[in-house]
């Protein structure tokens, strides 16, 4: 059974401190792993990471796959108040599969 | 750009009723997903469709079924609705290359 585990599952900063968030995978096939951002309501995509692709940045935020540890850890700098979300963590095998979600890591920044 | 487009946006019902979830999108994508969100769960795959005309299992598909008579919209119902379904509903597309998804706003659901 493909699993995609993320930590922690919450966690609550100050504006302006730097956050990782942490994703593992054990799946059968792998093809993308994919950040998204959670509010109050859709997914919004963030991030797709492959074998050709393991570093992605955009502002302040990147993101690195680390296929030798099954992994991918999310960093966000110098947080906002706008970044509070739940950022959710998938694993794609490719083609028309459906991706698998972990739980999630839900991100409150104080003021 | 509307994307992805869930209707309704919430709705109440009672145990053995049945009802439609529509998506559609005018991305052009071919293939389409229903996921369901419950807390502690994260997100998981009902059922998906390839193209127009087909469908497929996902993890989670007993109580539902599916169809995707148009390109651009993908059905999602519920014979007899049970408590067990009370979730928030997901509609995704994704292009010919797969894997990046877009999601629609939601559907929540409640079941009495």
């Amino acid at each position: 059974e493909d699993k995609v585990v993320q930590s922690p599952l919450s966690l609550v900063v100050h504006e302006g401190d730097t956050v990782t968030l942490n994703c593992s995978y054990e799946v059968t096939n792998f093809r993308s792993l994919l950040w998204y951002k959670q509010e109050k309501k859709a997914p919004t995509f963030l991030f797709m990471l492959t074998s050709s692709g393991i570093e992605k940045k955009s502002g302040r935020l990147s993101s690195i796959l680390d296929k030798k540890e099954l992994s991918s850890i999310l960093n966000i700098t110098a947080t906002q108040t706008g970044d509070s979300a739940i950022y959710l963590c998938a694993v794609g095998g490719g083609g028309a599969d459906g991706l698998t979600f972990g739980k999630g890591t839900h991100l409150i920044i104080q003021p | 750009n509307a994307g992805v487009t869930q209707t309704p946006k919430f709705r109440v019902l009672k145990t053995g009723q049945s009802m439609t979830l529509l998506c559609a999108q005018d991305m052009n994508h071919e293939y389409m997903y229903w996921y369901r969100q419950d807390p502690g769960m994260g997100l998981r795959l009902i059922h998906y469709s390839v193209g127009e005309g087909t469908t497929a299992k996902g993890e989670v598909p007993d109580g539902y079924n599916v169809s995707r008579l148009k390109k651009q919209n993908f059905l999602l119902g519920l014979e007899s609705a049970a408590p067990s379904q009370t979730s928030v509903y997901f509609c995704a597309s994704a292009g010919g290359g797969g894997n990046i998804q877009y999601f629609g706003a939601g559907t929540r659901l409640s079941v009495l």
